[in-house]
């Protein structure tokens, strides 16, 4: 079983709808968690992270935790061509190391 | 955030030998990472970078095969050793902490490409 685990893509939307990507992770340890975008031939860019269950809003990006079900996901509201990259789920471990899930292209047509 | 900058960019080098990747962070951060993003792949941690001690390995990765040095709060090198077509791969370094002091952010340098032929 992976680690970390993200919805299998590539996820396309259209433009000015709502992108929904979803991550699972196994390490119950994990106390925060962190989203980036990264786009083709750039390193990751840090979007926003997030440590207490519920919501975290950031203007149109949105996390959500659930450590009961080791669930976390990005809401991407009014989506826009520029949001088109992969996104990066990454729990942070106890040695403050971060686990990288296998990413989910997004397309913004 | 940490500005970080990573030497060199890109490189092309022949199997067998070896190359020092160099990491400067524009302030004292106290955790430096050594990440390794294979084509196509998600990111995967090399190692830690700790100052004044060896770095701590993941799993997979040994110190004869990824030389790291961190001699200071600002700086760190990886090298990658004897190397194999297999080590073709983006190397990036990442540093946990911002000017603003949050010791939660970790952000990733620009990288550097590496192709062994």
């Amino acid at each position: 079983q992976k680690e970390v685990e993200q919805n299998s893509g590539p996820l396309s939307v259209p433009e000015g709808a709502i992108a929904s990507l979803n991550c699972t992770y196994s390490d119950r340890g994990s106390q925060s968690f962190f989203w980036y975008r990264q786009y083709s031939g750039k390193s990751p860019e840090l979007i926003m992270f997030i440590y207490s269950n519920g919501d975290k809003e950031d203007g149109r990006f949105t996390a959500q935790l659930n450590k009961a079900s080791q669930y976390v996901s990005l809401l991407i509201r009014d989506s826009q061509p520029s949001d088109s990259a992969t996104y990066l789920c990454a729990p942070r471990g106890s040695a403050r190391q971060l686990t990288f899930g296998s990413g989910t292209q997004l397309t913004v047509l | 955030s940490a500005v970080i900058s990573q030497k060199p960019s890109r490189d092309i080098c022949q199997r067998g030998t070896s190359l020092t990747i160099q990491c400067q962070v524009d302030s004292q951060v106290t955790m430096m990472f050594w990440y390794r993003q294979q084509p196509g792949q998600s990111l995967t941690l090399i190692a830690t970078a700790n100052q004044g001690s060896e770095a701590t390995y993941e799993s997979g990765f040994v110190i004869d095969k990824f030389p790291i040095s961190r001699p200071n709060l600002t700086f760190s090198t990886l090298t990658v050793s004897n190397m194999s077509p297999e080590d073709s791969s983006i190397y990036l370094c990442s540093v946990e902490g911002g000017r603003d002091g949050n010791s939660y952010e970790q952000y990733f340098g620009p990288g550097t490409r590496l192709t062994v032929t």
